[in-house]
């Protein structure tokens, strides 16, 4: 059974620019969550889809975005690029009604 | 609001025994989960507790208190390979978004 994905793998943007990460879930798995780990801290949530509805988002601007297809896959959009918006970018995904969550690889963002 | 508590940092030696606790609020529970995480890695599974009591897993060992809004993970045999984060997630009430502890920063000695 295939892992959740992610790509890009890294990702190196100016300030201003926009970036958009993917995420592909786990097969059956219809929540998929988005987390922001910046360099020696926790986790940070951002966003939680199932279903293709959004479901809660975190503490985040709205220049955070994202969406979930009707394969259950995911894009986060970042707008308006910071610096200190250079971080891990996981994803993570769960079958409807379980709470164990499966992290991808993550996506490795610096901003310049 | 929900608030987790776990060491920022802990040093242990290798082949020693070491707990890493975690403390959380008690309303609104429905079970805590225990990942690791090393360095630039995602997060990766360890344990799972709803019920009290002690849950083995070989060299791993997850606790909890329900009433006392507590749990602990217990590692023995330690090994170079267990330096890592640890990283304790609780279940809140009828809502499947994980609220995570910022994480133990485990440092194994020779």
């Amino acid at each position: 059974e295939a892992g959740v994905t992610q790509s890009p793998t890294h990702l190196i943007k100016t300030r201003g620019q926009q970036v958009t990460l993917r995420c592909s879930p786990i097969s059956g798995h219809t929540s998929v969550y988005w987390y922001q780990q910046a360099l020696g801290l926790g986790l940070q949530f951002l966003l939680w889809y199932d279903e293709g509805e959004e479901r809660n988002r975190g503490n985040f601007p709205p220049r955070f975005s994202g969406r979930q297809f009707p394969n259950y896959s995911s894009e986060l959009n970042v707008n308006a690029l910071e610096l200190e918006d250079s971080a891990l970018y996981l994803c993570a995904s769960s079958p409807t009604g379980d709470h164990e969550q499966y992290f991808g690889p993550g996506t490795r963002l610096t901003v310049t | 609001g929900q608030n987790i508590d776990q060491p920022t940092e802990m040093t242990a030696t290798e082949g020693a025994i070491v707990q890493i606790n975690c403390t959380y609020q008690t309303s609104g529970f429905n079970g805590l989960f225990w990942y690791q995480q090393h360095a630039g890695e995602a997060p990766t599974f360890l344990s799972y507790n709803v019920l009290d009591g002690l849950e083995e897993k070989g060299r791993f060992s997850s606790f909890l208190s329900r009433s006392k809004g507590y749990s602990y993970l217990l590692l023995k045999e330690l090994q170079m390979k267990d330096s890592a984060s640890y990283l304790c997630a609780e279940i809140p009430d009828s809502n499947y978004q994980l609220i995570w502890g910022a994480g133990t920063k485990l440092i194994i000695k020779p």
